[in-house]
C-alpha cells in the first residue's frame, strides 16, 4: 500500500461543477502539499497546510490531521483547470517529500 | 524575481553514459531539492541539499550524486546510465526547507538510448 493514496485517478467534469480531489496517507506528517502539474510538466505549488483549511481564488484545501486526510476543492471549475493534481507528504521528522499519484481532471467547456 | 532554471530541458544519451543536469534557484532560496518523475513510479525524491550539504537522500543507486555550490546553484549528476533512467528530472528551491513553498523548475526530460 502506498504511503499517499490519491482518489479518483481520473476525472471528467463540465464547466462550472464543484471538484473535489482527496488524499490520504498513511504516515504521520508535518506538512501537506498540492500541487498542480500541467501538460509538459511544469509543476506549480498550490497550498502547502498543517492544520485547517487554506483558500486561494477558486480553489479551496483542507487537512485532517486526525483522519490523515486532505482535500484540494475547486469551485466553479474552468477547462484551465484540467491538469494532474499531486498531494505531497513531509514526513514527521524527515525532509522528504512522499508523492500520490496524482488525479488528472478534465474540465469540459 | 526569476523563476526556477533548469539546463538543458532536452537531452539524449546513450546506455553506459553519464550527465549532468544543472538547477538555478531562485535567488534568495538556499534549499534546493531533486525529484524523478516516471509514468510507471510517479514523482520521487532523489535527494535535498542546504547551504552546499546534501541534508537528505532518497532511495536511489549511489549512480545518483548531487552537489550544490556556495551561490546555492545545484548539480545532480548520473553515472553509467540506464535506460530505466529516462525520466523528467525537476528541481525544487525553497526558502529553507521543503517544508515550505516549493517552486518548481521546469525539467530537464532525459531520454537514454
Amino acid at each position: 500500500k502506498n504511503e499517499v493514496e490519491q482518489s479518483p485517478q481520473n476525472l471528467t467534469a463540465q464547466e462550472g461543477e464543484f471538484i473535489t480531489i482527496n488524499c490520504s496517507y498513511s504516515v504521520g506528517i508535518s506538512a501537506l502539499h498540492w500541487l498542480q502539474q500541467h501538460p509538459g510538466g511544469g509543476i506549480v505549488s498550490l497550498f502547502m497546510l498543517s492544520s485547517g483549511k487554506k483558500k486561494h481564488g477558486r480553489l479551496i484545501a483542507t487537512i485532517n490531521i486526525q483522519e490523515k486526510h486532505s482535500s484540494l476543492h475547486i469551485t466553479a471549475s474552468h477547462p484551465r483547470d484540467s491538469a494532474v493534481y499531486i498531494c505531497a507528504v513531509l514526513s514527521g521528522g524527515n525532509e522528504k517529500l512522499t508523492f500520490g499519484t496524482g488525479t488528472r481532471l478534465t474540465i469540459i467547456p | 524575481k526569476a523563476g526556477v532554471t533548469q539546463t538543458p530541458r532536452y537531452l539524449i544519451k546513450t546506455r553506459g553514459q553519464q550527465v549532468t543536469l544543472s538547477c538555478s534557484p531562485i535567488s534568495g532560496h538556499r534549499s534546493v531539492s531533486w525529484y524523478q518523475q516516471t509514468p510507471g513510479q510517479g514523482l520521487q525524491f532523489l535527494f535535498e541539499y542546504f547551504s552546499e550539504t546534501q541534508r537528505n537522500k532518497g532511495n536511489f543507486p549511489g549512480r545518483f550524486s548531487g552537489r550544490q555550490f556556495s551561490n546555492s546553484r545545484s548539480e545532480m549528476n548520473v553515472s553509467t546510465l540506464e535506460l530505466g533512467d529516462s525520466a523528467l528530472y525537476l528541481c525544487a528551491s525553497s526558502l529553507a526547507s521543503p517544508a515550505a513553498t516549493q517552486y518548481f523548475g521546469p525539467g530537464t526530460r532525459l531520454t537514454v538510448l
